[in-house]
């Protein structure tokens, strides 16, 4: 059972473009959690979602973030306009179910650089 | 809002010692508590999970504590070896926030052969 993947390992973008991050989760799962790695900093929850449900967005950035998770392929983490400060590592888990206690399997994450 | 501090930032140790890793979060009203290990460039693979209702596990050479009334966890590593190099993670759950983990900055952990 191939674990949670997510590509491309690493992107390389400049300022003003777009950045397209995806995670596809651990077969059997429907629960997807993204979370961001800024350098010297702990992870920090950014979205959960379900299949084509946005269950809790709170530690989303207002604005030029955006997440899906269709109910075929990939969940999909967008980010319009990239500036410097979006550089970090963003890692996607999955769950089987959700929930308290539900464990979160981790994908390698996407280290995003923005020149 | 919870918070979670792990000291030291950085430590290294001699091949063979014994090391303990601290984690401290100021809501004790957590579901569980979770040591990860992050290697380089690498995800994230969990070491142990702790319930609320438990006060340790084991795996082989790793053991974690958890005192929920004081917010601390520790992590234990016995015989320490040059492939445990990497950074540890402590990770809470809280009870209102169900699904959230909520991550300290790590322990980077050298071990000197």
């Amino acid at each position: 059972n191939a674990g949670v993947m997510q590509n491309p390992r690493h992107l390389v973008r400049r300022r003003g473009q777009e950045a397209r991050l995806r995670c596809s989760p651990m077969k059997g799962h429907s629960h997807v959690y993204w979370y961001r790695q800024l350098p010297e900093e702990g992870l920090k929850f950014m979205v959960y979602l379900q299949k084509e449900n946005i269950i809790d967005e709170s530690g989303m950035p207002k604005e030029r973030f955006s997440a899906e998770f269709p109910k075929e392929g990939p969940s999909i983490l967008r980010i319009q306009q990239v500036v410097r400060g979006d550089s970090a590592a963003y890692f996607c888990a999955s769950s089987p179910q959700g929930g308290r206690g539900d464990t979160q399997y981790f994908g390698p994450g996407t280290r995003l650089t923005v020149l | 809002k919870q918070e979670v501090t792990q000291i030291p930032a950085a430590l290294s140790v001699p091949e063979g010692e014994n090391l303990v890793l601290n984690c401290s979060f100021t809501d004790s009203a957590i579901y569980n508590l979770q040591w990860f290990r992050q290697d380089p460039g690498k995800g994230l693979t969990s070491l142990l999970l702790i319930q609320s209702s438990q006060r340790e596990q084991t795996s082989g050479r790793l053991n974690a504590s958890l005192d929920k009334s004081s917010g601390r966890s520790t992590l234990y590593i016995a015989a320490s070896q040059p492939g445990d190099s990497a950074t540890y993670l402590c990770a809470v759950r809280n009870e209102a926030g169900s699904y959230q983990l909520t991550f300290g900055k790590g322990t980077k952990l050298s071990v000197i052969p």
